[in-house]
């Protein structure tokens, strides 16, 4: 069974400094990962994916991920956080073998940016 | 046991027709989503809904238009179908505030759809 986790369940950084989102994965194959955000009032928006080649994967709004297969871990990443970023990030997996199967999503991290 | 509804599973259709597809939850959440997967397997929000009467376009265009006159029903229409719209189509339905985070969803098991 594949599952992902979100180990923090708020992060908080001021804005201006880089900021880091965790993810750790577990799947039998080869995952394909993804990172949505989720703003207020919201349904999920798409930010990233990772499925194969460069580990550094770059997103919208200056997001990246960064790939680590012996660690199992998708870290989400900005080098300068905004207070517009503020919202709930959630990284996701699915198993890259056989044919379609559910996403399976972490319990989510609220990022607060503090003025 | 409450869940959420999709039909059909698979539908193959002829170009220019129109289709429906439907969604209904039994949970009586206010909001319902309808999400568009593509082949790289990420889902993208293209109409959601915060109750009746109350539709909103999502992060990504679509020429699909949906409707909530009930509650529990959110349905998605084509009224042209086109070879672009071939894809994997997911409703999707959460708790009012409160419950903000992806636990609160619950996905319906999709419908992929195949314009010839």
């Amino acid at each position: 069974a594949q599952s992902v986790a979100q180990p923090e369940d708020q992060v908080n950084v001021a804005e201006g400094n880089p900021l880091t989102v965790k993810c750790t994965y577990s799947v039998s194959g080869n995952p394909y990962l993804f990172w949505y955000v989720q703003y207020p009032n919201r349904g999920l928006q798409f930010l990233l994916k990772y499925i194969t080649g460069d580990n550094l994967v770059k997103g919208s709004y200056g997001f990246e991920a960064e790939f680590n297969k012996s660690q199992t871990s998708f870290h989400l990443k900005k080098p300068s956080a905004l207070v517009s970023d503020s919202a709930l990030y959630f990284c996701a997996v699915r198993d890259m073998r056989g044919g379609y199967q559910k996403v399976t999503f972490g319990t989510g991290t609220k990022l607060q940016v503090i003025p | 046991e409450a869940d959420i509804y999709q039909t059909p599973r698979y539908l193959v259709i002829g170009t220019g027709k129109k289709i429906t597809l439907e969604c209904s939850q039994t949970m009586g959440h206010d909001k319902m989503y309808w999400y568009q997967q593509d082949p790289g397997m990420e889902l993208h929000l293209i109409h959601y809904s915060y109750g009746v009467n109350s539709t909103e376009k999502g992060d990504l265009s679509s020429e699909s238009t949906v409707s909530r006159i009930r509650t529990e029903h959110f349905p998605l229409t084509l009224e042209s179908a086109r070879p672009s719209h071939t894809s994997q189509y997911l409703c999707a339905s959460s708790d009012s505030p409160g419950h903000p985070g992806v636990l609160g969803y619950t996905f319906g098991s999709g419908t992929r759809l195949t314009v010839v």
